[in-house]
């Protein structure tokens, strides 16, 4: 069965601290990993990472992916009160063409 | 460019009613994709088509729910009747083919007392 899975599940920090969530998978067939950031309902893209692309960096934000590992990780520096979101990683997976969630992990930015 | 669009944005009903959720994928994407979220838990896929087809279904419920894509474009998801565990976020998405970023809209929280 396909799997992936985040940590940590809840993280709560100060503005300005740098934090790194993790999400490690296991799967039949991968093909790309994605993070999305999750305020109120929608999940919102942020990154794609595939073996041609293994590390991407937006802003404060970047990641890398791991595929030794079958990991990957997502930064955010000098973290602010709107990166407050819970944080998806999901794994593609090749030739079922769907996502496969982790469960998330939910940041709290403090002022 | 306009995003992925859902309706209603929340809906409450009693068990044994029907409740139907409606999709617009983003322009000239060809895939659609509904899922399902738990309460602190990640989006389950439903259903995939590709166009107007749908492509992988194995994990609807088929004895209560149903899905349409008539034409290609809009869809719909049914549950009737909807049952106590049937609360959640049901949420759409879109891509412009099966191996492309999928994009989401707000999605439908449903409640059902």
């Amino acid at each position: 069965e396909d799997k992936v899975v985040q940590s940590p599940l809840s993280l709560v920090v100060h503005e300005g601290d740098t934090v790194t969530l993790n999400c490690s998978y296991e799967v039949t067939n991968f093909r790309s990993l994605l993070w999305y950031k999750q305020e109120k309902k929608a999940p919102t893209f942020l990154f794609m990472l595939t073996s041609s692309g293994i590390e991407k960096k937006s802003g404060r934000l970047s990641s890398i992916l791991d595929k030794k590992e079958l990991s990957s990780i997502l930064n955010i520096t000098a973290t602010q009160t709107g990166d407050s979101a819970i944080y998806l990683c999901a794994v593609l997976i090749q030739g079922a063409q769907k996502l496969v969630f982790g469960q998330g992990t939910r940041l709290t930015i403090n002022p | 460019e306009a995003g992925v669009v859902q309706s209603p944005r929340y809906k409450i009903i009693e068990k044994k009613q029907p409740v139907a959720f409606w999709c617009n994928p983003i322009s000239g994407h060809n895939t659609l994709y509904w899922y399902l979220q738990n309460l602190g838990q990640g989006p389950e896929l439903l259903i995939r088509y590709e166009n107007e087809e749908a492509v992988d279904d194995s994990q609807l419920p088929k004895d209560r729910f149903s899905a349409e894509r008539l034409k290609g474009v809009d869809s719909t998801l049914k549950i009737q009747p909807a049952e106590l565990g049937d609360s959640a976020v049901y949420l759409c998405a879109s891509s412009f083919s099966d191996q492309e970023t999928q994009y989401f809209g707000p999605g439908t929280r449903l409640l059902v007392l």
